[in-house]
């Protein structure tokens, strides 16, 4: 079935500092979601890509798409204490939105004041 | 925005009793609902999907029976886990996708409930 790799698992850094993760796949994605998982949270959604080569911009925040709808990355600038938590990235199994929402194995952020 | 109303948030349960996990779409009608398991430091893996109506679909390796999906009404998705053991202990999220939920594309989740089977 449809999976989508997501890289690195873990990630420490100084407040301030840069932050990327990346997610991969092997076919190509309809579209690409984004959420965060605050420790004991649940997941709340950023944001979602559906075109090639497309990138949006939340803030610090930066998401993009890849040309071939193959991978995708978030990275934040200037990290801050409040961007702690685990970065999923999703895609639907199915074609469009509202298909099951598969997720990638996230990455923790850790930041250091 | 959309909610997804889900509890109990937290149950510690005897090894073989069951417990039941509600999730109710407060102001929107959900006709269909993902329901994930969380273990500790890992990703949601999906359970199954419910629908409103007609019988839940179950992922690969899903024990039917062991975890009991009904989509009573549009507002209404439960997860049973029967004969709950310790390996069962997790955190169980349910979500609407963003059809049923409105202002936007992304999915609605629960709460999340965190079982313990003691």
């Amino acid at each position: 079935g449809q999976q989508v790799m997501q890289i690195p698992q873990y990630q420490h850094v100084q407040e301030g500092e840069d932050f990327t993760t990346y997610c991969n796949s092997s076919t190509t994605l309809s579209n690409i979601q984004w959420y965060k998982q605050r420790p004991g949270g649940h997941p709340v959604f950023l944001i979602q890509l559906v075109k090639s080569g497309e990138v949006k911009k939340q803030k610090r925040l930066t998401f993009q798409f890849g040309e071939a709808k193959k991978n995708s990355s978030l990275h934040i600038t200037a990290t801050q204490t409040t961007d702690v938590g685990t970065y999923f990235c999703a895609a639907t199994r199915s074609s469009g939105n509202t298909g099951k929402l598969i997720f990638g194995q996230g990455t923790t952020l850790q930041v250091k004041p | 925005g959309a909610v997804v109303s889900q509890h109990p948030s937290w149950v510690i349960c005897k090894s073989g009793t069951s417990v039941k996990i509600e999730c109710r779409s407060l102001d929107f009608q959900a006709t269909t609902m993902f329901w994930y398991r969380q273990f500790p430091k890992q990703s949601l893996m999906l359970m199954a999907t419910s629908n409103e109506g007609s019988k839940a679909t179950y992922e690969q390796g899903v024990e039917k029976d062991k975890f009991l999906i009904n989509h009573a009404s549009l507002t209404l998705s439960t997860l049973t886990v029967t004969s709950a053991h310790p390996e069962d202990s997790s955190f169980y999220i349910c979500s609407a996708p963003p059809k049923a939920a409105p202002g936007g594309y992304g999915y609605t989740f629960g709460s999340g409930t965190r079982l313990t089977v003691v």
